[in-house]
This record gives C-alpha cells, sequence and structure tokens, in this order.
C-alpha cells in the first residue's frame, strides 16, 4: 500500500508536553501533508513538505522529512488542550493517501 | 469556515432510496475529490475531478454516482446503497492536484 501509516495510533499527553508522531510511507513523493481532524468535522491541513526539504516549521508545529528512509514526523511543541484532534500524514505521489491516523488527546 | 460547503450535514435513508449528497467550495479551485471515512479504516479516495472532468475512479461501486456540472459544484448521487455505505462523506477541492486540500465537514449518512 502506498498510504501513510501513522505511529502511535493513540497518544495521551498532559498540556505543555510535547507530541510526536511519526509517519512511514513506501513510495517516491512529490511532497508529504499533514493533517489535522477535530470529532465531527473535516480534516484541515496544517503543512506541506517538499520532498526536497528536510525540516519545516509553522508555528508550534515542526515537521521533518527523511526521503531515504520513507519517513516524517510532526512534533507539536508546548500542547494544549485544542489540540486533541487525530492527525494525519498524506504522501503525494499525484494524489494523497492518507492513513488510519494518530489520535492525540491533550489533557488539561 | 474552511471555503467548503456539504450538505446535508446528515442523511439517514434505506437501502432502496435514491439520495444526493452536495458539495461547493467558494475558493476558485480546479480540483474536487469524494472521500469515504469509515470507522478503523483509513480515509478511502473516491472520485478525483480535475478541470470538471473526471480522472480518478478508485473502484467504487456503481451505487455511487459522482457529477461535476461545473468547477464550484461536486454531487454524488446515492442508489440502492448497503449497510456497509453508512460513512462519513468528505469533500475537499485543491486549486491543483499536489497542493493542499481544503475538505468539507461531511455528510454522516446512515443506511437503514
Amino acid at each position: 500500500s502506498q498510504q501513510g501509516e501513522e505511529d502511535p495510533q493513540a497518544l495521551s499527553i498532559q498540556e505543555g508536553e510535547n507530541a510526536t508522531m511519526n509517519c512511514s510511507y513506501k513510495t517516491s513523493i512529490n511532497n508529504l501533508q499533514w493533517y489535522r481532524q477535530n470529532s465531527g468535522r473535516g480534516l484541515v491541513h496544517l503543512i506541506l513538505i517538499r520532498s526536497n526539504e528536510r525540516e519545516k516549521h509553522s508555528g508550534r508545529l515542526r515537521v521533518t522529512l527523511d526521503t531515504s528512509k520513507k519517513s516524517s514526523s510532526l512534533l507539536i511543541t508546548a500542547s494544549r488542550a485544542a489540540d486533541t484532534a487525530s492527525y494525519f500524514c498524506a504522501p503525494n505521489t499525484g494524489k494523497l493517501i492518507f492513513g488510519q491516523g494518530t489520535t492525540l488527546q491533550v489533557k488539561p | 469556515e474552511t471555503g467548503v460547503t456539504q450538505t446535508p450535514r446528515h442523511l439517514v435513508m434505506g437501502m432502496t432510496n435514491k439520495k444526493s449528497l452536495k458539495c461547493e467550495q467558494h475558493l476558485g479551485h480546479n480540483a474536487m475529490y469524494w472521500y469515504k471515512q469509515s470507522a478503523k479504516k483509513p480515509l478511502e479516495l473516491m472520485f478525483v475531478y480535475n478541470f470538471k472532468e473526471q480522472t480518478e475512479n478508485n473502484s467504487v461501486p456503481s451505487r455511487f454516482s459522482p457529477e461535476c456540472p461545473n468547477s464550484s459544484h461536486l454531487f454524488l448521487h446515492l442508489h440502492t446503497l448497503q449497510p456497509e455505505d453508512s460513512a462519513l462523506y468528505l469533500c475537499a477541492s485543491s486549486q491543483l492536484s499536489n497542493q493542499p486540500q481544503h475538505f468539507g465537514d461531511g455528510t454522516r449518512l446512515s443506511i437503514l
């Protein structure tokens, strides 16, 4: 399967801690995108990292990409209760292939 | 507000009914997508339209019939559905296929 596979499937942390989610994929990509989904809502695009980039930042988000290992990570620093959601990576091979996501719970 | 509006938000239908899901985007995008999201499964891409032309049909059963009359509107016509078709159906749009997608909040479909 070409889909992104996120790890862990579920993560529970305290507010203020950092959260790290990992993604692995199997084929060559144009870029890799991360999305968030709050319960009962659609997905929201967080960040896009191109295949020739190794790291990208957006606010409290930091994404890394290692194309040699076909892996990516999403780090959320100083987490907040509002960060509670499911997070999906989506390798872009010409179309986005989503995994099952990581469910993050941030406890106040 | 994501710029992508889906209606209805909830739909309950019997297996013999015919209904349609509607998606409208106000972002001037050229690509539109239908996805199916079931519990415990990855998001499944169903159909892709680029510049109103269907460019992807991901082996979707014929009881799902998409329609894209213009670049702002996308429909999913449903008929003779099965209980396993109960899911959240998400519409998305993007400027081009490599670019970030904007999602609607979905239609929660329940088949009785």
